[in-house]
């Protein structure tokens, strides 16, 4: 079964360096999309993308934040200079379509842990 | 107001009874409801989908929907120790941005 691939599974790193979060989403879907989930807090909408172009970004996507579909395959986020507040779960996600209800599911990587120090 | 509520405190079931998970939301303009299972320190796995006011129904899990009421449960049926997660309540509005908006969660302990 097809499934959204997210690399590292854990990542250390010192305030105030960049970090990249990798993913694969599935071959034939067309929507992106970053969530993180601080520790017991719910899940935040980051950012969309489709189209190679942000659609919505949330009020959490500030400068520090970008993302970038690279090539064919990965999608990543890149966290410019990592806060203490940046550690978090963050889960990519991927969907088939935005707008056709029944092919708007999104589905969820297995996550990256990030852990400011 | 939240745009995804889900108030409930933990909630203790027996084993092979039912479950049920309540979440209201506030964005009228809301079409598409979701209920996503997650494990601890897991990622949000999807349960159910479900577009239009009424029921349906996939395997033991059974999702409602009552758009004029901005309410959305699941039920959960003969509930198995398996079944002891956190249910995440998520809505969107089938914009072009296809954003979802999550509640905190029900957490449920399945007691065997």
């Amino acid at each position: 079964e097809p499934e959204v691939t997210q690399t590292p599974s854990h990542q250390v790193t010192q305030m105030g360096q960049e970090v990249i979060l990798r993913c694969v989403p599935i071959s034939n879907h067309l929507y992106f999309y970053w969530y993180r989930q601080i520790l017991g807090q719910k899940v935040e909408f980051l950012v969309s993308f489709y189209n190679n172009e942000i659609s919505e970004k949330s009020e959490i996507f500030d400068d520090q934040f970008s993302v970038e579909r690279p090539d064919g395959s990965n999608f990543t986020l890149k966290i410019r200079s990592t806060k203490l507040e940046d550690s978090a779960m963050y889960f990519c996600a991927s969907s088939e379509q935005g707008v056709v209800v029944t092919k708007n599911i999104q589905y969820f990587g297995a996550g990256t842990r990030l852990s400011v120090l | 107001q939240k745009e995804v509520e889900q108030n409930s405190g933990p909630l203790s079931v027996p084993e092979g009874a039912i479950a049920s998970l309540n979440c209201t939301y506030s964005d009228r303009g809301s079409q598409s409801f979701f209920w996503y299972r997650q494990y601890s320190g897991k990622s949000p796995e999807l349960i159910m989908s479900i577009y239009s006011n009424g029921d349906k129904e996939d395997g033991r899990f059974t999702a409602q929907l009552n758009k004029a009421s901005q309410y959305v449960s699941l039920l959960i049926r003969d509930s198995q120790p398996s079944d002891s997660a956190t249910y995440l309540c998520a809505v969107n509005k089938l914009e072009g941005n296809n954003r979802l908006a999550f509640g905190k969660g029900n957490q449920v302990v399945v007691i065997p």
